[in-house]
Formats: C-alpha cells, structure tokens, sequence
C-alpha cells in the first residue's frame, strides 16, 4: 500500500499568515492526489483534487502543487474559519490512503 | 443538491454484527463509485471499501465486511460481521473513487461502537 506522510502533525498561525502542509508519498503517485478539510465534529470537504485543481465554491486562498512524491497544500492567508484538520489522500491505486492528518491551530 | 445520508450505526458486542446504509440523492447514483470510509475517536480517517466496476476492501475489513449496493434505491450497504474493539469508528459514506479521484460529497457520519 503507497504510505503517505504528512507534516508537520501540528502547527499554531495566526489569521492572516501564510501556510504550507507537506504531504510525501511513499511511491510515485503522479498527481493523484486529493486535499480534505475537517472542521471538529463534521465530515471532510474536499478542497483540491489532481494536485493541484481547486473545486468548485473553495475559496482562492487554498492550493495544491505537486507531482510525483512531494505534495503541498498552501493557505496564502489564513482565515479564522480555516482552523481545522487537513488530510491528503492518494488515489493512485488501491487499498486508497490518507496522510496521518495537520491540525492548525490558532496561535 | 447532493446528499448522502448514513444510518445503521449503534453499540455491538464484539463477534456481533452491523448493516450500515447510505442513502444517495441529487445525482444519477448507479454512475459513480462509492466508498465507505471510517475515523476512530480522536484519529485520523481509513478508507475501507469502495465499490465501482469492482470492489475493494483496505487489508483491515477484508473477509468480515461487505460493501454493496441497490441502484433501484440510489443506497450503498456496508455489512459489517465479526466486529472488534478496534472498528470502533464513526463510518462515513463518500461519492468518488479513482475515476473522479476525489471523494465528495460525504455523509455526515453514524457512529459504531464495539464494546461489551
């Protein structure tokens, strides 16, 4: 099964910061990669598939990059509604897999 | 608008048994692959299953689960037998697979304990 790793695992920002999430496959997995945000108590919303294609209704300050084995999600400004739980996912092949999870937090 | 709605969840004995169900609206249901996908308290998320053309199951559920579906009434099963501890989760349903390489939307969640 392709592993992925995140990191960091935690980090504290302030509202209006810049932030980056790295998320590293443990094979390549050319852009099939998927980025979720989970706010406390309810399901995930997709944010950006393909890498780096943003869906519909997700505001511009979120996107993705990457191909291959290194991923990044980047939030270009941080909103208060933003401090969440974010999760990458691969969709490669199956058994289909998550990152272990970013909680942001507010600093 | 596209919804999902889960139910079947509830607290079961370990050994016991589980049916999950997921009801779909807003989208031509029989077209697109569906996966369940589960979180234990405080943890992150594992996919499960997924079914499309073909089914699949994470390495974890294989031979005590069993995804399936009835496009005749636009739901997504999940039978869950031999339970443990350790499937202790809120099970989420998710529209997508490998194809549209994204899951969205999700259901809002029913919650399965296994404890005696």
């Amino acid at each position: 099964a392709i592993q992925l790793t995140q990191s960091p695992s935690s980090l504290s920002a302030s509202v209006g910061d810049r932030v980056t999430i790295t998320c590293r496959a443990s094979q390549g997995i050319s852009s099939a990669l998927a980025w979720y945000q989970q706010r406390p108590g309810k399901a995930p919303k997709v944010l950006i598939y393909d890498a780096s294609s943003l869906e519909s209704g997700v505001p511009s300050r979120f996107s993705g990059s990457g191909s291959g084995t290194d991923f990044t999600l980047t939030i270009s400004s941080l909103q208060p509604e933003d401090f969440a739980t974010y999760y990458c996912q691969q969709f490669n092949s199956y058994p289909l897999t998550f990152g272990g999870g970013t909680k942001v937090e507010i600093k | 608008e596209v919804q999902l709605l889960e139910s079947g969840g509830g607290v079961v004995q370990p050994g016991g048994s589980l049916r999950l169900s997921c009801v779909a609206s807003g989208f031509t249901f029989s077209s697109y692959a569906m996966s369940w996908v589960r979180q234990a308290p405080g943890k992150g998320l594992e996919w499960v299953s997924a079914i499309g053309t073909t089914i699949y199951y994470a390495d974890s559920v294989k031979g005590r689960f069993t995804i399936s579906r009835d496009n005749s009434k636009n739901t997504l099963y999940l039978q869950m037998n031999s339970l443990r501890a350790e499937d202790t989760a809120v099970y989420y349903c998710a529209k997508g697979g490998i194809t549209v390489r994204r899951f969205d939307p999700w259901g809002q969640g029913t919650l399965v304990t296994v404890s005696s």
